[in-house]
């Protein structure tokens, strides 16, 4: 599986955009990038997916570099509710199961 | 609708004892995962099932672990001679059907605590 890394932490201000950063450089042309997060006490919840072009859902957006060795989630207008661990997850064409590295806990403050 | 569920929620078993999960799908979900997560290895995936197709239990990490879904329904996690190293939370996902496109669904998953 393709190995994706994101920042450990971040921190961000209620109301204010939050762009999160993901680096995929062995990404192959077959791996889609999907994006999870999981609120504290609960299981994990999709947020949004792309393979080239950038997506947009009534969650977030998700931009994709040109070369797709990198992406980043944005989350147009936090909220306290998005506070949660955020994961990148390369997934090839086919493939079933998730791999989930160690994501981006995402802090709100007031 | 009705997502996902678990039960039970938590689980306290003495070691060597053995324990079920079990895990109800959204209806008519063709796929369904599970997964643990646990302080030390993070969020893993166990074993997939996808309608009446052989399991992917390439996930499992050791022969006290099996799982069954009966009726492509309801699934149960088994967990023979449970060790301390078995205590995480276990979650469950299902999808419409399996494929890269679609997105999986999980549930509030069962945390295990072996003593």
């Amino acid at each position: 599986d393709a190995k994706t890394t994101q920042p450990n932490s971040m921190e961000s201000n209620e109301e204010e955009p939050v762009h999160l950063p993901c680096n995929h450089s062995t990404i192959s042309g077959t791996d889609y990038i999907h994006w999870y997060r999981q609120l504290p006490s609960q299981g994990p919840e999709y947020v949004i997916h792309g393979l080239t072009s950038n997506v947009n859902n009534r969650m977030a957006s998700l931009a994709i570099a040109e070369d797709r060795k990198s992406s980043t989630l944005i989350l147009h207008r936090a909220t306290l509710r998005d506070a949660a661990v955020y994961y990148c997850i390369l997934r090839d064409s086919g493939a079933q199961k998730l791999v989930f590295g160690q994501g981006t806990r995402l802090t709100i403050n007031p | 609708g009705a997502g996902v569920s678990q039960s039970p929620s938590n689980k306290v078993t003495e070691k060597g004892k053995d324990v079920e999960l079990r895990c109800d799908p959204i209806s008519g979900h063709t796929a369904l995962y599970w997964y643990r997560q646990s302080l030390g290895q993070g969020l893993e995936f166990l074993i997939y099932f996808q309608g009446n197709s052989a399991p992917d239990k390439s996930g499992l990490p050791s022969d006290r672990f099996s799982a069954e879904r009966t009726g492509g329904s309801v699934s149960t996690l088994t967990i023979q001679r449970t060790q301390q190293e078995d205590s995480a939370v276990y979650l469950c996902a299902s999808s419409p059907q399996a494929g890269t496109y679609n997105e999986q669904f999980f549930g509030p998953g069962t945390r295990l605590t072996v003593l």
